[in-house]
C-alpha cells in the first residue's frame, strides 16, 4: 500500500471553477501535512501547510480529517495560472517526507 | 527569499561514469535531503542529512550513491558508476528544523540537476 495516494487527473476545469482534491495517507502517526505546487520540469515549492483545525488562504483551504486519514485542497475562483500539478506530502518519523504522485489540474479560458 | 541553490542544471553523461551533483542549501537550515523525480512520475525521497550524517535513506540510495558535505556550504550527491535509470531530475531540498509543527520543517527545493545518462 503506497504512503500517500492522490487521484491523479487531470482536472480541467474552466476559469473561475471550484474544484477540490483529496489525498489519503497510510500512516496514521503521521503528523505534519503539506500541499505543494509543481508547475512542469519545475521544483516543488510550498502552496500551504494543513493545520488540524483547517486553514485558509485566500482562494485556497486545506483540511485535515485524521479519523479517515486524508487531507484536501480546495480552490476557488480557479485560475489560468492555478494549472499545475498538486502534490500531497505527508511526514511520518520525524523527518521523512512523503510524497503523492501528484493531482495534475487544468484551468482553461 | 533565501533559496536552494543547485549546479549544473542539467548535466549528460556516459554510462558508468561518476557524476557529482552539488547543492547549497539555505545558510541557516541544518536538514538536508535529496529528492528524485523520474520524468512523469512521482517525487523520490533519497536521503536526509542532519549533523554531517545521514539520517535517513531509502531503498533507492544504494552503495553507488554517497552524499557529503564538504565544507560547511556545499552538500553534495555522488553517482558512482550511472546507469541508465539514474536518468531523472534530482532535486535538493532544506529544512530549518525537522520533526512536527511550527513551520520550520517546510522543506525548500532548488531548482533542480537534470541527469541524462546515455
Amino acid at each position: 500500500r503506497k504512503e500517500v495516494e492522490q487521484d491523479p487527473g487531470p482536472f480541467n476545469v474552466p476559469e473561475g471553477a471550484t474544484v477540490a482534491f483529496n489525498c489519503t495517507y497510510s500512516n496514521s502517526a503521521s503528523q505534519s501535512f503539506f500541499w505543494y505546487r509543481q508547475d512542469c520540469r519545475k521544483e516543488p515549492k510550498l502552496l500551504m501547510s494543513v493545520y488540524s483545525s483547517g486553514n485558509e488562504d485566500g482562494r485556497f483551504t486545506a483540511q485535515l480529517n485524521r479519523a479517515s486519514q486524508y487531507i484536501s485542497l480546495l480552490i476557488r475562483d480557479s485560475k489560468l495560472s492555478d494549472s499545475a500539478t498538486y502534490l500531497c506530502v505527508v511526514i511520518y518519523n520525524f523527518n521523512k517526507f512523503y510524497f503523492g504522485s501528484g493531482t495534475k489540474l487544468n484551468v482553461k479560458p | 527569499e533565501p533559496e536552494v541553490t543547485q549546479t549544473p542544471s542539467h548535466q549528460v553523461t556516459q554510462m558508468g561514469q561518476e557524476v557529482i551533483l552539488r547543492c547549497v542549501p539555505i545558510s541557516n537550515h541544518l536538514y538536508f535531503y535529496w529528492y528524485r523525480q523520474i520524468l512523469g512520475q512521482k517525487v523520490e525521497f533519497l536521503v536526509s542529512f542532519y549533523n554531517n550524517e545521514i539520517s535517513e535513506k531509502s531503498e533507492i540510495f544504494d552503495d553507488q550513491f554517497s552524499v557529503e558535505r564538504p565544507d560547511g556550504s556545499n552538500f553534495t550527491l555522488k553517482i558512482r558508476s550511472t546507469k541508465l535509470e539514474d536518468s531523472a531530475m534530482y532535486f535538493c531540498a532544506s529544512s530549518e528544523a525537522a520533526g512536527y509543527g511550527g513551520g520550520a520543517n517546510v522543506l525548500t527545493f532548488g531548482a533542480g540537476s537534470r541527469l541524462t545518462v546515455l
